[in-house]
């Protein structure tokens, strides 16, 4: 198994322009997340998803886009760049949700904008 | 909701030292406490986990000890080695399938 993959690994945009990040498991997992980490900083969740076609907004959503019309894959869409979304971005997915349940994580996409 | 704050933030040690890490937490409902581990440029990944019906929970040199009453749980790292280098972050749920993490704790072995 792949797990948890991501693309692009790195990324500049400039302010105002939009793009999209990819997330794929192949682990058949119900659970996807969006992380962004900020340097010195913990994970904060973007949008998660319970099942294809289901989402909802995690702590810090705005800005932000999800879709979920596969299991596999979970893409993140930042419309309108802004120098605050520069960070690096995690996707996480679980079999399950809530307690014990382990998050597996993509290796990241560093996003600059500038 | 939860809140999660995590301490000390940096932290040195001699190799072979021990190392502790705290987190608190504020909702007395939470229930599962992992630690996640994340290398210089690299994904966070799970290096132990906690439910609330123990108390401590040991795996080789890696503890985690859980205090519900004072809400606060910690890991503890023994005879630690320069490999052990790295970013540490708690974390606890925030209602239903969400986590809030803390801000991580920068541990630095050195040799």
């Amino acid at each position: 198994n792949a797990g948890v993959t991501q693309t692009p690994k790195f990324r500049i945009l400039k302010i105002g322009q939009s793009m999209t990040l990819q997330c794929t498991q192949d682990m058949n997992h119900n659970y996807m997340y969006w992380y962004r980490q900020d340097p010195g900083m913990g994970l904060k969740l973007i949008y998660y998803s319970v099942g294809a076609g289901i989402t909802d907004k995690g702590e810090v959503p705005n800005g932000y886009n999800v879709s979920r019309s596969t299991t596999e894959d979970f893409p993140l869409r930042l419309e309108l760049a802004a120098p605050s979304q520069t960070s690096v971005y995690f996707c996480a997915s679980s079999y399950a949700g809530g307690a014990g349940e382990t998050q597996y994580f993509g290796p990241g996409t560093r996003l600059l904008v500038l | 909701g939860e809140n999660v704050e995590q301490h000390p933030s940096t932290l040195s040690v001699q190799e072979g030292d021990s190392a502790v890490i705290k987190c608190t937490y504020s909702d007395s409902a939470s229930n599962y406490f992992p630690w996640y581990k994340q290398e210089l440029g690299k994904r966070p990944q799970l290096i132990i986990d906690i439910r609330s019906n123990v108390g401590e929970k040991k795996d080789q040199r890696i503890a985690v000890t859980l205090n519900k009453t004072a809400k606060h749980f910690s890991l503890h790292i023994t005879e630690t080695q320069p490999e052990d280098s790295a970013v540490y972050f708690c974390a606890a749920p925030a209602g239903g399938n969400q986590f809030y993490f803390g801000t991580g704790t920068s541990l630095t072995v050195i040799p």
